[in-house]
């Protein structure tokens, strides 16, 4: 098992530009989430998902779109990059919520000039 | 926006002692409380996720106790080795797949 992917692994964007970043799971989890890391901060939460079609707000959510066709793809859209959107972000899955540990990925970091 | 305190935010260690650390939460709504070991240049990896109140979870040097009346849990080191240095964090479940994680304890293991 593979376990969580996410890609890219860094990524440089100038303001106003829009991405997408990866995350793919192969653990058959239902339940999928973003999180970004800044210095100083805890790991704050995007989005969030509890099964195929099914996104909603975490505690960060603005600038940022997520959509959960597949139980194995949770990918997150920058819509119009802001240099406030510089961070580490993870994905990360667990099997049944938050009563189950979360699996998290590698990490994308992505620097917004 | 929930706010899970954990302290002391850094400290170091010589080799062989043992530790703690504190992280606070909600004592109210509570469902599930976890803590998680990361190290530098990786992903956090999952160390315990307890339910009860008066949970006690061990792995290896690492355990951890959880009082959900009063909203704190511990997480103890016994003789801690160099390959401890990381940051530790907790993080509250508030239901529905949503953690909120302090900011964490950084170890730092002197040799």
């Amino acid at each position: 098992n593979a376990g969580v992917t996410q890609t890219p692994k860094f990524q440089v964007l100038k303001t106003g530009q829009s991405m997408t970043l990866q995350c793919a799971q192969d653990m058959n989890h239902e339940y999928m989430s973003w999180y970004r890391q800044d210095p100083g901060m805890g790991l704050r939460l995007i989005h969030y998902s509890v099964g195929a079609g099914i996104t909603d707000q975490g505690e960060v959510p603005n600038g940022y779109n997520v959509s959960r066709s597949t139980t194995e793809d949770f990918p997150l859209r920058l819509l119009s990059a802001a240099p406030s959107q510089t961070s580490v972000y993870f994905c990360a899955s667990s099997e049944r919520g938050g009563v189950n540990e979360q699996f998290f990925g590698p990490g994308t970091r992505l620097t917004v000039l | 926006i929930l706010n899970v305190e954990q302290s002391p935010q850094s400290l170091h260690v010589q080799e062989g002692d043992s530790t703690n650390f504190t992280c606070s939460f909600p004592s109210s709504n509570f469902y599930a409380l976890h803590w998680y070991r990361w190290e530098t240049a990786k992903s956090p990896e999952a160390l315990f996720v307890m339910t009860l109140n008066g949970d006690e979870k061990k792995k290896g040097r690492i355990s951890a106790t959880l009082n959900t009346k009063e909203g704190y849990s511990y997480l103890y080191i016994k003789g801690s080795q160099p390959e401890d240095s990381a940051t530790y964090l907790c993080a509250f479940y508030y239901g529905n797949n949503r953690l909120a994680f302090g900011k964490g304890n950084q170890v730092v293991v002197i040799p």
